[in-house]
This record gives structure tokens, sequence and C-alpha cells, in this order.
């Protein structure tokens, strides 16, 4: 069975400083790995997916992330915080290999302080 | 950007009373999901949904939910007897392909509360 884990349930960081939340999985096979938002009162949105090809993935509102086979992980980063970016985070995983659901982890806030 | 909508955004009911969450999908989607997320866990896939009917389902949805497209527009997650256990927030999302690299779209959610 696949699975996320998202071992922070909240990350603070000062507005202009980088942040980093953490994201590992298992899959059988290879994943498609997906980073969602959700900002209050509204659904998951959309930020970046891992397919394949190169390991930093750049994404909305100046979002990347890092996949990294050896060690399961797809942290999401960014260079420079801002209070918008205050939100929860998703982490999802998809095995390519065959039909799967789109599994997600419980969730990181994030705050981001002025 | 468009955007699939939900209705209620907050639902209240008894234990044992049939509730309806109602959903409209991006209108051009042809896959249609429901997820659910108790507090404090993880978001749950509970079904999807595509040519009028289930595709998969997981342990989740069992015999007390049910899915509908009844007009081409809407879709409907029905649970016949609801149990305090029920209570979470539920999303529902669609998206045009149904490739594992395709991204959802989801609405801002449901918030059922059993009593």
């Amino acid at each position: 069975a696949q699975s996320v884990a998202q071992p922070e349930d909240q990350v603070n960081v000062a507005e202009g400083n980088p942040l980093t939340v953490k994201c590992t999985y298992s899959v059988s096979g290879n994943p498609y790995l997906f980073w969602y938002v959700q900002y209050p009162n509204r659904g998951l949105q959309f930020l970046l997916k891992y397919i394949t090809g190169d390991n930093l993935v750049k994404g909305s509102y100046g979002f990347e992330a890092e996949f990294n086979k050896s060690q399961t992980s797809f942290h999401l980063k960014k260079p420079s915080a801002l209070v918008s970016d205050s939100a929860l985070y998703f982490c999802a995983v998809r095995d390519r290999s065959g039909y799967s659901t789109l599994t997600f982890g419980k969730g990181t806030m994030l705050l981001v302080s002025p | 950007e468009p955007e699939v909508t939900q209705t209620p955004s907050h639902q209240v009911t008894q234990m044992g009373q049939e509730v309806i969450l109602r959903c409209v999908p991006i209108s051009n989607h042809l896959y249609f999901y429901w997820y659910r997320q108790i507090l404090g866990q993880k978001v749950e896939f509970l079904v999807s949904f595509y040519n009028n009917e289930i595709s998969e389902k997981s342990e989740i949805f069992d015999d007390q939910f049910s899915v509908e497209r009844p007009d081409g527009s809407n879709f409907t997650l029905k649970i016949r007897s609801t149990k305090l256990e029920d209570s979470a927030m539920y999303f529902c999302a669609s998206a045009n392909g149904g490739q594992a690299n395709e991204k959802l779209f989801f609405g801002s959610g449901t918030q059922l509360s059993v009593l």
C-alpha cells in the first residue's frame, strides 16, 4: 500500500526566510508526487507535481520541490517566504505502475510571521 | 480559473439521518472523486467515478455511502444513516483525464457534523 508522511504538524518561519515543508512517501513502484495547498475556506489547490526528469520541480507562487529517490522524499521549498504563504500544505503520491488513487498526507500548517 | 463548487459549506445532522452532499464539478471534466478529512487526520480517498459508474472505492465507502450524477452536472454523495464517526470535511474533486499524473481540482468542502 502507498502512503505519505508529513512529519511536521506545523512549520513556523519569518517572512523573507527560506522555508521547507517535509514529505516522505512509500509506493511499490515509481511515484508521481504532488503538493497541494489549502487556504482558509478554500479547496485544495494544485501547486506542483513530479512526473519524470529533473528532480527539482518548480510550481506556482515561487514554490519548488526536490524529488530524492534514495531518501523517498519530496520536500517543498521556497527561497523567501511571504506572510501570504501561510496555509495548510498537503503532499500526495500516486503509483505510476498501475491504477491507484491519490494518497495524501495529513498536512502541514505553514505559518509565516511578519 | 474554473472551480469545483460544493454545497452546503456546513451540514449538521442527527445520527441515523440521511445526508446528501452536493458538488458541481468543472464542466468539461470526466473523472470525479470524493475525499474526506477527519479533524487532525489525513485526507482519505472515498470513491472515484467515471462514465456513470464507480471506478474505485475505499474500505470507508461501505453500503451506507452512494454516489450519483443525476443530471450531468451535479455529483452527489449520500450517506444513508449517518454515524458519529462520519463527522468530517468532505471534499469533491474532478479531473479532465484519468491518468495517474493528472491533477485534481478540489471544491472548498462540506463540513459534516453528526450529533
